[in-house]
């Protein structure tokens, strides 16, 4: 089946030590973006991929960073990770043509949860 | 801007009763609607979605119509059950501008039901 993974589906780290989480779609979108969720909160969108574009949110710390190497793939790169970054980590895709409205159903992963200590 | 207002929960109910939550929003354009759920743990799932007015999306039991007129979108099932237990997110796409497919959620209704 077509799909979103991300791998790991846990992972701590110490507060400090760079951490990178990854996502794979199979689904030959050209969208694909990260999400962090925080306890009890909606999905806060940190940034996307369209196509090779890359599309920051104005208030992601620069801390955050990503990295999409092919459509397959995209990486989310933590480089100092502080402990008010412990949250569940969302990937999604979606396919996107624009002039043709506004049905852009996003498909997520599993989500990364990540325990800052 | 675009926002995405939704009852605040924890709503709590016992199997087999009806389920309501409200969604509003707010939106310049058509935006598209739509309901997420997520299970404890995992990711966010599409339950139902609507992309123009008046349309009604359904899945597993769940409705929701798309109603401009008074810029909501809720949620309705007519009898629960204890599967149904998770955190329901209303979302929809900015309508306007080159972004338009980005999502803005509410802040999530959390579901509990009992047997």
């Amino acid at each position: 089946d077509a799909m979103v993974i991300q791998n790991p589906r846990y992972q701590v780290t110490q507060f400090g030590k760079p951490v990178t989480l990854s996502c794979s779609q199979t689904l030959n979108h050209n969208v694909m973006y990260w999400y962090q969720q925080k306890s009890s909160q909606a999905p806060k969108l940190l940034f996307h991929y369209y196509d090779k574009d890359f599309n920051n949110e104005a208030d992601t710390p620069d801390n955050f960073q990503s990295r999409r190497p092919n459509t397959s793939f995209c990486f989310l790169d933590i480089r100092s990770p502080g402990l008010g970054d412990t949250a569940m980590y969302l990937c999604a895709t979606s396919r996107v043509e624009q002039g043709l409205g506004a049905d852009n159903e996003q498909f997520f992963g599993p989500g990364t949860r990540l325990t800052v200590l | 801007g675009d926002s995405v207002t939704q009852m605040e929960g924890p709503v709590t109910l016992s199997e087999e009763a009806f389920l309501t939550i409200n969604c509003t929003y707010t939106a310049t354009g058509y935006p598209s609607l739509f309901w997420y759920v997520q299970y404890p743990g995992e990711g966010l799932q599409l339950l139902l979605k609507a992309t123009k007015a008046d349309d009604k999306g359904s899945n597993k039991g769940f409705e929701a119509t798309y109603r401009k007129e008074t810029t909501s979108f809720h949620l309705e099932k007519g009898s629960v059950q204890v599967s149904d237990s998770a955190v329901y997110f209303c979302a929809n796409t900015r309508a306007v501008g080159g972004s338009n497919y980005k999502l803005t959620f509410g802040k999530g209704t959390l579901l509990t039901v009992n047997p």
